[in-house]
Formats: C-alpha cells, sequence, structure tokens
C-alpha cells in the first residue's frame, strides 16, 4: 500500500499568513493526488485533484503542486474560514489512502 | 444540485451486520463509480471501497476485505456497503463520495454506525 506522510500534523498561523502543507507518498504517484479539507462535523470538501488544478468554487489563494513523491498545498493569504483540517489522498493504486491530516489552528 | 444521503447507521452489537444506504440526486448516477469512507471518532480519514459505474468492478480496503460488500442499484439511485462481522474499530462515520474522473468530489453528509455490546 502506498503511505501518504503530511508535514506538520499541526500548525499555528494567523489571518493573512501565507502556508504550506507537504504530502510525501512513499512510492511515486505521478499526479494522482487530491487535497481535502474538513472542518468539524462535515463531510471534506475537495479542494484540489490532479495535484494541481482548482476544483470548481474553491478560492484562488488554494494552490497545490508536485508530482512523483512530494506535493505541497499552499494557501496564500489565510481567511478566517480556512482554519480546518487538510488531507492528501492518492488515487495512483488501490487501496486508495489519505494523509493523516493537518490541523491549521488560529495564532 | 448534487445530493448524497447516507442512511442504515445506528448502534449494533459486535460480530453483528448493517447495512448502510446512499441515495443519490441531481446526477446521471449510473456513470459514476462510487466511494465509502469512513472516519473514526476523532481520527482521520479512511478509504473503504470503491464500485465501478456499471458494478463490474470492487476494491476494498485491507481492514474490511471479507466483511465488507459494496454494491449499487442503478434503477434506484442507491449505492449500499454490507457490513459484517462488525467490530469496535468499525465505530466511525461512514460517508459515500462520486467519483468523478476517480476524484471524491461531492460527499453525502455520513451516517455513524457504532459497534458496542
Amino acid at each position: 500500500d502506498i503511505q501518504l506522510t503530511q508535514s506538520p500534523s499541526f500548525l499555528s498561523a494567523s489571518v493573512g499568513d501565507r502556508v504550506t502543507i507537504t504530502c510525501r507518498a512513499s512510492q511515486g504517484i505521478s499526479s494522482y493526488l487530491a487535497w481535502f479539507q474538513q472542518k468539524a462535523g462535515k463531510a471534506p470538501k475537495l479542494l484540489i485533484y490532479a495535484a494541481s488544478t482548482l476544483q470548481s468554487g474553491v478560492p484562488s489563494r488554494f494552490s497545490g503542486s508536485g508530482s512523483g513523491t512530494e506535493f505541497t498545498l499552499t494557501i496564500s493569504s489565510l481567511q478566517p474560514e480556512d482554519f480546518a483540517t487538510y488531507y492528501c489522498q492518492q488515487l495512483n493504486s488501490y487501496p486508495i489512502t489519505f494523509g493523516q491530516g493537518t490541523r491549521l489552528e488560529i495564532k | 444540485q448534487v445530493y448524497l444521503v447516507e442512511s442504515g447507521g445506528g448502534v449494533v452489537q459486535p460480530g453483528r451486520s448493517l447495512r448502510l444506504s446512499c441515495a443519490a440526486s441531481g446526477f446521471n448516477f449510473r456513470t459514476y463509480g462510487m466511494y465509502w469512507v469512513r472516519q473514526a471518532p476523532g481520527k482521520g480519514l479512511e478509504w473503504v471501497a470503491v464500485i465501478w459505474f456499471d458494478g463490474s468492478k470492487k476494491y476494498y480496503a485491507d481492514s474490511v476485505k471479507g466483511r465488507f460488500t459494496i454494491s449499487r442499484d442503478n434503477s434506484k439511485n442507491t449505492l449500499y456497503l454490507q457490513m459484517n462481522s462488525l467490530g469496535a474499530e468499525d465505530t466511525a462515520v461512514y460517508y459515500c463520495a462520486r467519483g468523478w474522473s476517480g476524484y471524491h468530489d461531492y460527499w453525502g453528509q455520513g451516517t455513524l454506525v457504532t459497534v458496542s455490546s
């Protein structure tokens, strides 16, 4: 199975900050990577697919990059509604796997 | 508007069975693959299973293989998850999700399954 490791697991930041979350795969997954945002008690929301394509309706302050084994999710200027938990997910091969999550909190 | 509504969750004793349903509307259900994903209380997301648009292929997480069965009824726009031999480790919120080019683009609100005696 392909393991995904996110770093950091916890991030404290302020409104307006630029933040980056990294997701590393245990083997190459081309660009078959997605990023999700999840708020407490809610279903995950797809932000980015194919490593760098912004899902319709997602603000442009979110961006993704990477291929192979290293990927990043960047939020260019944090807004209050961005404080949530973020997950990466690989779809290169079954079983599909998720990273352990990165909790983003207000400093 | 795409809607996915899960049902069938509840409290079940260890070793018993439960069937979850996911009613889909707002899109052509029979042309999309569908997924189940779960989340144990306070934990991260765990992918459970996928079924092809026509039901011809199914894949499972190792943790549920041999105990869970994913199925669908395209005439009823409904996805199912039959869960047998349930254990405490299966306690979670179960989400269904639509597969768009493989990506999980729409999710239901989830249904809670609690395995407890």
